[in-house]
């Protein structure tokens, strides 16, 4: 068990809805990190908040935003969803702001399914 | 640019077979990192090692071992002695320095590893 917590694991839903995921971090890191993995793009960098600013930012669509909330949970807000946004949804966490060699803790993850 | 080339999508062994999972990245950054990741069939992502661009020291773990060869741009890990237990998806992933990128890891595609009893 990673400590990192992301609520629901499945999720359902239709095209054209939006859809909020939940991470709960390890106690005591204050980085949150969301990784997107499909089949086509594999694991893909989205997005990573430190101490509830934006730190860095990838390949994340403009219909994807997130935050990090002042208890360091973050949530991802999936909107106008499409066929391919279809995938596993990773949280992950750290103790610092990011640096490059910074050992991430990941979630179980969350399985999104557009039908 | 920076990428993380796994060209080895999936490999079957029979238990107690060694293998090597390969691992070739490229990146401009001289300041980097490498990791592997393991990713079992109940979906997390597990860290395995993390390594730096100036430590080209191999690293032995029980079973496990790396092997990272800057002039080859290459970091592969072997298992010996395989059990049922190592089945997974593995993953090579690269972290550069260069902008303060922070903790965004490159992955590559994973390799599927499959052990027979």
């Amino acid at each position: 068990d990673s400590g990192v917590t992301q609520t629901p694991k499945h999720l359902i839903t239709a095209t054209g809805q939006r859809v909020t995921l939940r991470c709960s971090p390890r106690s005591g890191d204050l980085s949150v990190y969301w990784y997107q993995q499909s089949l086509d793009q594999g694991l893909q960098f989205l997005i990573q908040y430190y101490n509830g600013e934006e730190r860095a930012k990838g390949n994340i669509l403009e219909r994807f935003s997130a935050q990090q909330f002042p208890d360091l949970h973050s949530e991802l807000n999936l909107s106008s969803l499409e066929l391919g946004d279809s995938a596993l949804y990773f949280c992950a966490s750290s103790v610092e702001s990011g640096f490059a060699n910074e050992k991430l803790f990941f979630g179980s993850g969350t399985q999104l399914s557009v039908l | 640019a920076q990428k993380v080339t796994q060209a080895q999508t999936e490999i079957s062994v029979v238990e107690k077979e060694d293998v090597t999972l390969d691992c070739v990245y490229e990146t401009r950054d001289t300041t980097y990192y490498l990791f592997w990741y393991k990713q079992p069939p109940s979906g997390e992502l597990v860290f395995l090692i993390r390594r730096n661009s100036f430590d080209e020291q191999n690293e032995i773990s029980g079973r496990y071992s790396w092997n990272f060869q800057k002039s080859t741009s290459s970091f592969n890990f072997t298992i010996t002695a395989s059990q049922v237990v190592d089945s997974a998806v593995y993953f090579c992933a690269l972290s550069e320095a260069l902008y303060n990128q922070g903790g965004k890891l490159i992955f590559g595609q994973g390799t599927e590893l499959s052990v027979k009893p």
